[in-house]
């Protein structure tokens, strides 16, 4: 089955800063990658979406790119502002028609003001 | 559109006790799953439906069950429950498995 690993687990930026999270993949099958987010005590909610019949994906300050050959996907945050602080999943979809979508185990992140 | 609901929002149990919760959607989504989230751990797929009638496990399938007789509801049954499902429970729907998940409010539980 799909295995999404993510990284950093812990990220730390100054106001103003670049902020980027990682992902790989293991099943060639997938086509379809989400990125949520997580606020403390909330439900995880999309924030940015990707297929695999795009390169890049960009909304305001975020963006996702992805590489098919290398089977892993990020997000980019530019110009991180402190209301980004929360916790950021990937995802990736199984192939074909499985509603199966695994998600990586989650990067928390700080913005200092 | 109220879009996921989810009860209880928190439950406490015995060890060896059962509960369903319960998982409503109004969006004609054919697509719903459930997931448990732990520290440390992102949230871990439990059993998925991709439609009335069709249901399936996922990575962690195990001391729970399912069934999706509607469109609408996809209750997750605990058997007999274990402390190792202390958890928060989502669940999440969506039109397809190419398009992004709306995910309830979440179920705390406890098992003691």
């Amino acid at each position: 089955g799909e295995n999404v690993e993510q990284h950093p687990s812990t990220l730390s930026v100054q106001e103003g800063d670049s902020a980027v999270i990682k992902c790989t993949y293991s099943d060639s099958a997938s086509n379809y990658f989400p990125w949520y987010k997580q606020e403390l005590g909330k439900r995880p909610q999309l924030i940015i979406d990707i297929r695999s019949n795009v390169g890049e994906k960009k909304d305001q300050r975020i963006a996702v790119t992805l590489n098919k050959t290398a089977k892993h996907f990020s997000l980019h945050i530019t110009e991180t502002q402190p209301e980004d602080s929360a916790v950021y999943f990937c995802a990736a979809s199984s192939g074909g028609s499985q509603g199966n979508l695994i998600f990586g185990k989650g990067t928390k992140l700080s913005v200092k003001p | 559109n109220a879009g996921v609901t989810q009860t209880p929002k928190f439950q406490v149990l015995k060890t060896g006790q059962s509960m369903t919760l319960q998982c409503a959607q109004d969006m004609n989504h054919e697509y719903m799953s459930w997931y448990r989230q732990d520290p440390g751990m992102g949230l871990r797929l439990i059993h998925y439906s991709v439609g009335a009638g069709i249901t399936d496990q996922g990575e962690v399938p195990n001391g729970y069950n399912v069934s999706r007789s509607t469109t609408e509801d996809f209750p997750l049954r605990l058997l007999s429950a274990a402390p190792s499902q202390t958890s928060v429970y989502f669940c999440a729907s969506s039109q397809g498995h190419r398009y992004g998940y709306t995910f309830g409010s979440g179920t705390r539980l406890t098992v003691v």
